[in-house]
Protein backbone atom coordinates (compact mmCIF):
# COMPACT_ATOMS: atom_id res chain seq x y z
CA UNK A 1 0.00 0.00 0.00
CA UNK A 2 1.13 3.59 -1.15
CA UNK A 3 1.52 5.81 2.20
CA UNK A 4 2.75 9.09 1.97
CA UNK A 5 3.37 10.66 5.14
CA UNK A 6 3.89 14.94 6.12
CA UNK A 7 5.70 16.28 8.52
CA UNK A 8 7.29 19.36 10.24
CA UNK A 9 3.97 22.00 9.90
CA UNK A 10 3.40 24.57 12.66
CA UNK A 11 2.94 27.92 13.47
CA UNK A 12 5.94 30.43 12.31
CA UNK A 13 6.50 33.83 12.34
CA UNK A 14 6.62 36.10 8.46
CA UNK A 15 10.18 35.63 7.51
CA UNK A 16 10.79 32.67 9.42
CA UNK A 17 11.69 29.07 7.96
CA UNK A 18 10.32 25.44 8.06
CA UNK A 19 11.58 22.15 6.70
CA UNK A 20 8.40 19.72 5.57
CA UNK A 21 9.04 15.79 5.35
CA UNK A 22 7.78 13.37 3.38
CA UNK A 23 8.22 9.71 4.31
CA UNK A 24 7.31 7.48 1.65
CA UNK A 25 6.90 3.96 1.89
CA UNK A 26 4.94 1.04 -0.73
CA UNK A 27 6.43 1.83 -3.79
CA UNK A 28 9.90 1.73 -5.33
CA UNK A 29 10.54 5.71 -4.35
CA UNK A 30 13.24 6.26 -6.22
CA UNK A 31 11.09 5.30 -9.55
CA UNK A 32 8.86 8.31 -9.25
CA UNK A 33 8.68 12.09 -9.52
CA UNK A 34 7.45 13.51 -6.15
CA UNK A 35 5.71 16.88 -5.92
CA UNK A 36 4.58 19.78 -3.46
CA UNK A 37 0.66 20.63 -3.69
CA UNK A 38 -0.68 22.86 -1.50
CA UNK A 39 -3.78 24.81 -0.15
CA UNK A 40 -4.60 28.02 1.73
CA UNK A 41 -7.48 27.73 4.12
CA UNK A 42 -10.91 27.25 1.75
CA UNK A 43 -9.17 28.09 -1.47
CA UNK A 44 -8.09 25.95 -4.45
CA UNK A 45 -5.14 24.03 -5.06
CA UNK A 46 -1.49 25.29 -5.88
CA UNK A 47 1.33 23.60 -7.39
CA UNK A 48 4.62 24.36 -5.98
CA UNK A 49 7.01 22.41 -6.79
CA UNK A 50 8.41 18.83 -8.04
CA UNK A 51 11.45 16.90 -8.53
CA UNK A 52 13.01 14.27 -10.82
CA UNK A 53 13.75 10.76 -9.40
CA UNK A 54 17.13 11.65 -9.25
CA UNK A 55 16.98 15.10 -8.43
CA UNK A 56 18.67 16.25 -11.42
CA UNK A 57 15.24 18.44 -12.40
CA UNK A 58 13.61 20.42 -10.08
CA UNK A 59 10.52 22.86 -10.74
CA UNK A 60 8.91 25.45 -9.01
CA UNK A 61 5.81 28.34 -8.74
CA UNK A 62 6.79 31.61 -9.33
CA UNK A 63 5.49 32.31 -6.23
CA UNK A 64 8.03 30.21 -4.09
CA UNK A 65 10.70 30.23 -6.56
CA UNK A 66 14.28 31.64 -4.95
CA UNK A 67 12.34 31.06 -0.78
CA UNK A 68 11.50 27.34 -1.22
CA UNK A 69 13.76 24.07 -2.60
CA UNK A 70 12.80 20.76 -2.91
CA UNK A 71 14.73 17.93 -2.67
CA UNK A 72 15.18 14.17 -2.12
CA UNK A 73 16.65 11.31 -0.27
CA UNK A 74 16.10 8.06 -2.13
CA UNK A 75 18.22 6.24 0.50
CA UNK A 76 15.47 7.54 3.25
CA UNK A 77 12.84 7.30 0.97
CA UNK A 78 11.69 10.81 1.69
CA UNK A 79 11.31 14.40 -0.18
CA UNK A 80 11.55 17.55 1.61
CA UNK A 81 10.61 21.23 1.01
CA UNK A 82 12.83 23.44 2.63
CA UNK A 83 10.56 26.82 3.36
CA UNK A 84 12.62 30.36 4.20
CA UNK A 85 11.34 33.73 4.32
CA UNK A 86 8.07 32.97 5.00
CA UNK A 87 4.86 34.56 4.30
CA UNK A 88 1.76 35.11 5.48
CA UNK A 89 0.20 34.18 2.17
CA UNK A 90 2.28 30.65 2.49
CA UNK A 91 -0.45 29.50 4.88
CA UNK A 92 -1.79 26.46 3.85
CA UNK A 93 -2.52 22.79 4.17
CA UNK A 94 0.77 21.43 2.13
CA UNK A 95 0.21 18.23 0.42
CA UNK A 96 3.11 15.50 -0.61
CA UNK A 97 2.23 13.34 -4.03
CA UNK A 98 3.81 10.81 -5.83
CA UNK A 99 3.46 10.72 -9.67
CA UNK A 100 1.57 8.74 -11.49
CA UNK A 101 2.45 6.34 -14.59
CA UNK A 102 3.54 9.53 -15.57
CA UNK A 103 5.22 12.03 -14.42
CA UNK A 104 2.26 14.46 -15.52
CA UNK A 105 0.08 14.02 -12.52
CA UNK A 106 0.10 13.11 -9.37
CA UNK A 107 -1.13 9.98 -8.27
CA UNK A 108 -1.14 9.42 -4.57
CA UNK A 109 -1.10 12.24 -1.87
CA UNK A 110 -0.73 12.44 1.77
CA UNK A 111 -3.49 13.91 4.33
CA UNK A 112 -1.41 17.03 4.60
CA UNK A 113 0.48 18.90 7.03
CA UNK A 114 -0.60 22.69 8.00
CA UNK A 115 1.68 25.43 8.10
CA UNK A 116 0.62 28.89 9.39
CA UNK A 117 2.40 31.96 9.16
CA UNK A 118 1.78 34.34 11.46
CA UNK A 119 2.99 37.10 14.29
CA UNK B 1 -0.90 29.66 -18.31
CA UNK B 2 -4.29 30.72 -17.12
CA UNK B 3 -6.77 27.59 -16.73
CA UNK B 4 -10.35 28.86 -15.99
CA UNK B 5 -13.20 26.59 -14.82
CA UNK B 6 -16.41 27.07 -15.39
CA UNK B 7 -18.48 26.98 -13.94
CA UNK B 8 -17.47 28.27 -10.24
CA UNK B 9 -20.27 26.03 -8.37
CA UNK B 10 -23.15 23.87 -10.04
CA UNK B 11 -26.75 22.64 -7.99
CA UNK B 12 -27.59 19.13 -9.54
CA UNK B 13 -29.61 16.22 -8.34
CA UNK B 14 -29.01 12.20 -8.48
CA UNK B 15 -28.54 10.48 -11.62
CA UNK B 16 -28.26 14.42 -13.49
CA UNK B 17 -25.44 14.51 -16.82
CA UNK B 18 -23.12 16.81 -15.39
CA UNK B 19 -20.32 19.03 -17.64
CA UNK B 20 -17.37 21.01 -16.43
CA UNK B 21 -15.33 22.81 -18.59
CA UNK B 22 -11.35 23.86 -18.44
CA UNK B 23 -10.30 26.60 -20.81
CA UNK B 24 -6.23 26.81 -20.78
CA UNK B 25 -4.90 30.64 -21.59
CA UNK B 26 -2.40 28.96 -24.62
CA UNK B 27 -2.27 25.63 -26.51
CA UNK B 28 -1.54 22.80 -23.98
CA UNK B 29 -2.05 19.99 -26.05
CA UNK B 30 -3.31 16.88 -24.22
CA UNK B 31 -1.50 17.70 -21.04
CA UNK B 32 -4.81 18.08 -18.48
CA UNK B 33 -5.61 16.35 -15.49
CA UNK B 34 -8.67 16.01 -13.56
CA UNK B 35 -9.04 15.86 -9.86
CA UNK B 36 -11.75 15.68 -7.18
CA UNK B 37 -11.38 16.74 -3.53
CA UNK B 38 -14.07 16.09 -0.89
CA UNK B 39 -13.60 18.57 2.45
CA UNK B 40 -11.23 17.65 4.85
CA UNK B 41 -9.71 14.95 2.09
CA UNK B 42 -6.43 15.32 -0.38
CA UNK B 43 -7.51 15.51 -3.95
CA UNK B 44 -7.96 12.30 -6.08
CA UNK B 45 -6.79 11.55 -9.60
CA UNK B 46 -9.70 10.97 -11.64
CA UNK B 47 -8.62 12.02 -15.43
CA UNK B 48 -5.22 12.47 -16.79
CA UNK B 49 -3.87 13.45 -20.31
CA UNK B 50 -7.42 14.77 -21.45
CA UNK B 51 -9.12 11.66 -21.34
CA UNK B 52 -7.28 9.08 -19.83
CA UNK B 53 -9.50 7.37 -16.62
CA UNK B 54 -7.28 6.54 -13.93
CA UNK B 55 -7.20 2.74 -13.05
CA UNK B 56 -9.76 2.22 -10.71
CA UNK B 57 -12.39 5.31 -11.30
CA UNK B 58 -15.89 4.50 -11.92
CA UNK B 59 -16.76 4.90 -15.81
CA UNK B 60 -19.28 7.50 -15.26
CA UNK B 61 -16.34 9.57 -15.32
CA UNK B 62 -14.79 10.81 -18.36
CA UNK B 63 -12.98 13.59 -20.22
CA UNK B 64 -12.16 15.31 -23.54
CA UNK B 65 -10.96 17.73 -25.36
CA UNK B 66 -7.28 19.12 -26.72
CA UNK B 67 -5.68 22.35 -27.14
CA UNK B 68 -7.20 24.78 -25.15
CA UNK B 69 -10.60 23.38 -24.50
CA UNK B 70 -11.63 20.64 -22.04
CA UNK B 71 -14.25 18.85 -20.23
CA UNK B 72 -15.56 16.88 -17.72
CA UNK B 73 -18.34 14.97 -17.76
CA UNK B 74 -20.11 12.76 -14.77
CA UNK B 75 -23.01 10.69 -16.74
CA UNK B 76 -25.07 10.18 -14.01
CA UNK B 77 -24.40 11.42 -10.41
CA UNK B 78 -24.09 9.60 -7.28
CA UNK B 79 -24.31 11.10 -3.95
CA UNK B 80 -20.43 10.40 -3.76
CA UNK B 81 -19.60 12.49 -6.11
CA UNK B 82 -20.53 15.51 -4.61
CA UNK B 83 -17.15 17.54 -4.26
CA UNK B 84 -15.37 19.77 -5.90
CA UNK B 85 -13.54 19.44 -8.97
CA UNK B 86 -10.15 20.94 -10.34
CA UNK B 87 -8.68 20.93 -13.64
CA UNK B 88 -4.26 21.29 -14.17
CA UNK B 89 -2.25 21.84 -16.86
CA UNK B 90 1.32 20.04 -16.62
CA UNK B 91 2.10 21.39 -20.56
CA UNK B 92 4.32 23.80 -18.91
CA UNK B 93 6.15 24.99 -15.51
CA UNK B 94 4.77 25.98 -13.18
CA UNK B 95 1.58 23.41 -13.46
CA UNK B 96 -1.49 25.62 -12.38
CA UNK B 97 -5.11 24.28 -11.37
CA UNK B 98 -8.03 25.49 -12.34
CA UNK B 99 -9.86 27.61 -9.81
CA UNK B 100 -12.14 24.38 -9.11
CA UNK B 101 -16.05 23.53 -9.15
CA UNK B 102 -18.02 22.78 -6.61
CA UNK B 103 -20.57 20.93 -6.98
CA UNK B 104 -23.45 20.33 -4.65
CA UNK B 105 -26.70 18.34 -4.24
CA UNK B 106 -29.84 20.44 -5.58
Amino acid sequence: EVQLVESGGGLVQPGGSLKLSCAASGFAFSSYWMSWVRQAPGKGLEWVANIKIDGSEKYYADSVKGRFTISRDNAKNSVYLQMTSLRVEDTAVYYCARAGLSYGYERYWGQGTLVTVSS
Amino acid sequence: IQMTQSPSSLSASLGDRVTITCQASQDISKYLNWYQQKPGKAPEVLIYDASNLEAGVPSRFSGSGSGTHFTFTISSLRPEDFATYYCQQYDTVPRTFGQGTRLEIK
